[in-house]
């Protein structure tokens, strides 16, 4: 079945430090991949997403491109803010399969210090 | 309104006890889902209504019984409920389900079981 990995946390960093935080997935097709960030106490946001390969989604300077060769999608930021901190979960979603929902990684703990 | 509502947020309960959470979102989405969440872990994907269908229930013990009157609202009933289903349960909702779709969730209910 569809399975996301993602390396262990807490990773944490020094303001304006660069980040990278590994993703990689196990699909039967061609699914779409996405970055969510869940900030405490709150639900989960879409950060971005890539649809077909070699796609590159970004947004607040984070970045990620889906590589089908290597099948990954890690989440790239060049310089890390306080206001950064958060739990970021890798996930996918497949057509092929007909199952139209998530399949989530096991998030990774981002902490930034002043 | 880009937002989806979720009450109540915090929600303590017995047992025998029977209680319901509900979901409200008004952006016309017509897909709407439960997940629940673990602490430190992903969500994980309980019931899926796709215009006010069940389209997807991921085996879910029949303790927890969605609900979803309208397109702008989704509910879940708890009776019976066991200590281990103590969580966090998110509700998200989508345009129409496809699967690259961005998924808007709430800020969740969390829920202890004693």
């Amino acid at each position: 079945g569809d399975s996301v990995t993602q390396m262990e946390g807490p990773v944490t960093l020094s303001e304006e430090a660069c980040l990278t935080i590994n993703c990689t997935y196990t699909a039967t097709g061609y699914p779409s991949l996405f970055w969510y960030v869940q900030y405490p106490g709150e639900g989960l946001q879409l950060l971005l997403k890539a649809t077909k390969a070699d796609d590159k989604g970004s947004n607040k300077g984070f970045e990620a491109t889906y590589r089908k060769e290597t099948t990954s999608f890690h989440l790239e930021k060049g310089s890390v803010q306080v206001s950064d901190s958060a739990v970021y979960f890798c996930a996918l979603s497949e057509l092929v399969t007909g199952r139209r929902a998530l399949t989530f990684g096991s998030g990774t703990r981002l902490q930034v210090q002043p | 309104d880009t937002e989806v509502t979720q009450t109540p947020k915090h929600l303590v309960m017995g047992m025998t006890n029977k209680k319901s959470l509900k979901c409200e979102q008004h952006m016309g989405h017509r897909a709407m889902y439960w997940y629940k969440q673990k602490a430190k872990k992903p969500p994980e994907l309980m019931f899926v209504y796709s215009y006010e269908k069940l389209s997807i229930n991921e085996s879910v013990p029949s303790r927890f019984s969605p609900e979803c009157p309208n397109s702008s609202l989704l509910n879940l009933h708890l009776h019976a409920l066991q200590p281990e289903d103590s969580a966090l349960y998110l509700c998200a909702s989508s345009q129409g389900g496809s699967h690259n779709e961005k998924l808007f969730f709430g800020s969740g209910t969390q829920l202890s079981v004693l």
